[in-house]
């Protein structure tokens, strides 16, 4: 069966610190990728998404992540975090055969210290 | 502005009673979906609609039902049978006849709780 992993439940990083956020996903063939954001009480927010071409692709907000298919990753990233990235970000991946629904990772708290 | 409306944010459901949670869009599109959302488990997929009069169970249909009665309402309610309802309930739209790789937005959720 296809499912997402995003290993780290909760994630501190410094002000204007770096971010990684990993995403793997277990499915056969090239899957449609995606990352979202929410805000505590809110719906999500699209960040990104990957179909094909360019693995390194560009987000809002200036987030990118990079499609690594030998590793089955997609993961999310920012040079530089502002307070007010501080959010879930979830990592959502679908697949042809499954029609247009997405499997969603159990997402990753991000926390920013000032 | 085109979007997706859940009203209403928050609701309370008495022990025995069936509620009803709205999910309206004005963006035209297809396909919508209903998620719960629990702590650290992700969403998931309770109901979803491919097109109007059709929808099909999700992963957790389980003590749920819904509607398709017009292309821009999925209304899901919550029935006595579901024994554990409290939950953030997320409604999603997406347009699928641009190829099965379309986003799906989101309206801002429901909150509902047990009196």
């Amino acid at each position: 069966a296809q499912s997402v992993t995003q290993p780290d439940i909760h994630i501190t990083v410094s002000e204007g610190a770096s971010l990684e956020l990993r995403c793997n996903y277990s499915y056969g063939a090239t899957p449609y990728l995606f990352w979202y954001v929410q805000s505590p009480g809110q719906g999500l927010q699209l960040l990104l998404k990957y179909f094909s071409g360019d693995t390194l692709v560009q987000g809002i907000k200036g987030f990118e992540a990079e499609f690594k298919r030998s590793q089955s990753s997609f993961n999310l990233r920012k040079p530089s975090v502002h307070w007010s990235d501080a959010a879930e970000y979830f990592c959502a991946v679908g697949f042809m055969e499954y029609g247009n629904k997405l499997v969603f990772g159990a997402g990753t708290i991000l926390r920013v210290k000032s | 502005d085109g979007g997706i409306t859940q009203s209403p944010k928050y609701l309370f459901r008495k022990e025995g009673q069936n509620v009803t949670l709205s999910c309206e869009q004005n963006l035209n599109h297809d396909a919508m979906y209903w998620y719960r959302q629990d702590p650290g488990q992700g969403l998931r997929l309770i109901y979803y609609s491919q097109i109007v009069n059709d929808f099909q169970k999700g992963d957790i249909a389980e003590g749920y039902s819904v509607s398709r009665e017009k292309k821009e309402s999925f209304p899901l309610t919550v029935t006595s049978a579901q024994k554990n309802p409290t939950a953030f309930y997320l409604c999603a739209s997406s347009n699928p006849g641009r190829g099965s790789n379309q986003p799906q937005h989101f309206g801002d959720g429901t909150r509902l709780s047990i009196l």
